[in-house]
C-alpha cells in the first residue's frame, strides 16, 4: 500500500532558487519523514516531524505538517546543485510497525 | 564505522536460479527492512523483522524469503517463484521497529536474464 504520495513527480530549478516538494497521505500517522536518494544509492534520512508539530526546520531545509489537510511539504532554500536528488517522504499508519515510502520527487538543481 | 553493509553491489543470474543478497548492520539495531525499488515506483516493503528469528511478510513478498539468525545479519533469497526479479534492492535497519529512523545500506543491483 503506498500511503505517501509526492507532488510534483518531478522539479527543475537553477542554483540558488527555493524547491518546495508536497506529500500527501491518507490515514493517521504519529510521524512524517523526509528520506533522500542519490542516483544509484540508499535513502538517507533528512528530518521526522511529529503529528502534534507544524514546523520543523533543520539547515536548508524546512518542513510543515498539517494534519487537518493530511499533507507535509519540503521546502530547500538556496538550492545547490548537490541537492540533485530524489526525496520521498515516509508515514507510518498508526498502529503499523513499518514506514510505507511515496513514489518520490526527482529534483534537478542545474548550476 | 557504523552501519549498513550490502553485497553484491551488482549480480547477474540467469532465470530459474534462487539468489541470495546480503545485508549486515552493526548499530545493535532491532528491526531490519527488505524494499525492493523499481524506475517511478517508489520502494515497497518485501519482508521485515522486529528481532532475531522472527520476520513478517511486507505488501509484496511473494518469491522471496528471509531468515533473522543473527541480530545483525538479514539476508534476502529471491527464489525462482519471483516473476520480474530484475530491480534495485534496498536493505534498512532502525532502532525498533514502527515509526523510527530507518538506515538504508547501498543497494543491489539484481538484473535476471
Amino acid at each position: 500500500s503506498q500511503q505517501g504520495e509526492e507532488d510534483p513527480q518531478a522539479l527543475s530549478i537553477q542554483e540558488g532558487e527555493n524547491a518546495t516538494m508536497n506529500c500527501s497521505y491518507k490515514t493517521s500517522i504519529n510521524n512524517l519523514q523526509w528520506y533522500r536518494q542519490n542516483s544509484g544509492r540508499g535513502l538517507v534520512h533528512l528530518i521526522l516531524i511529529r503529528s502534534n508539530e507544524r514546523e520543523k526546520h533543520s539547515g536548508r531545509l524546512r518542513v510543515t505538517l498539517d494534519t487537518s489537510k493530511k499533507s507535509s511539504s519540503l521546502l530547500i532554500t538556496a538550492s545547490r546543485a548537490a541537492d540533485t536528488a530524489s526525496y520521498f517522504c515516509a508515514t507510518d499508519e498508526s498502529g503499523y510497525s513499518t514506514l510505507t515510502f511515496g513514489k518520490g520527487t526527482m529534483l534537478l538543481v542545474s548550476p | 564505522d557504523g552501519g549498513i553493509t550490502q553485497s553484491p553491489k551488482y549480480l547477474f543470474r540467469k532465470e530459474g536460479q534462487n539468489v541470495t543478497l546480503s545485508c549486515e548492520q552493526n548499530l545493535n539495531h532491532d528491526a531490519m527492512y527488505w524494499y525492493r525499488q523499481d524506475p517511478g515506483q517508489g520502494l515497497r516493503l518485501i519482508y521485515y523483522s522486529q528481532i532475531v528469528n522472527d520476520f513478517q511478510k511486507g505488501d509484496i513478498a511473494e518469491g522471496y524469503s528471509v531468515s533473522r539468525e543473527k541480530k545483525e545479519s538479514f539476508p534476502l533469497t529471491v527464489t525462482s517463484a519471483q516473476k520480474n526479479p530484475t530491480a534495485f534492492y534496498l536493505c534498512a535497519s532502525s532502532i525498533m521497529a514502527g515509526f523510527y529512523e530507518q538506515y538504508f545500506g547501498p543497494g543491489t543491483r539484481l538484473t535476471v536474464t
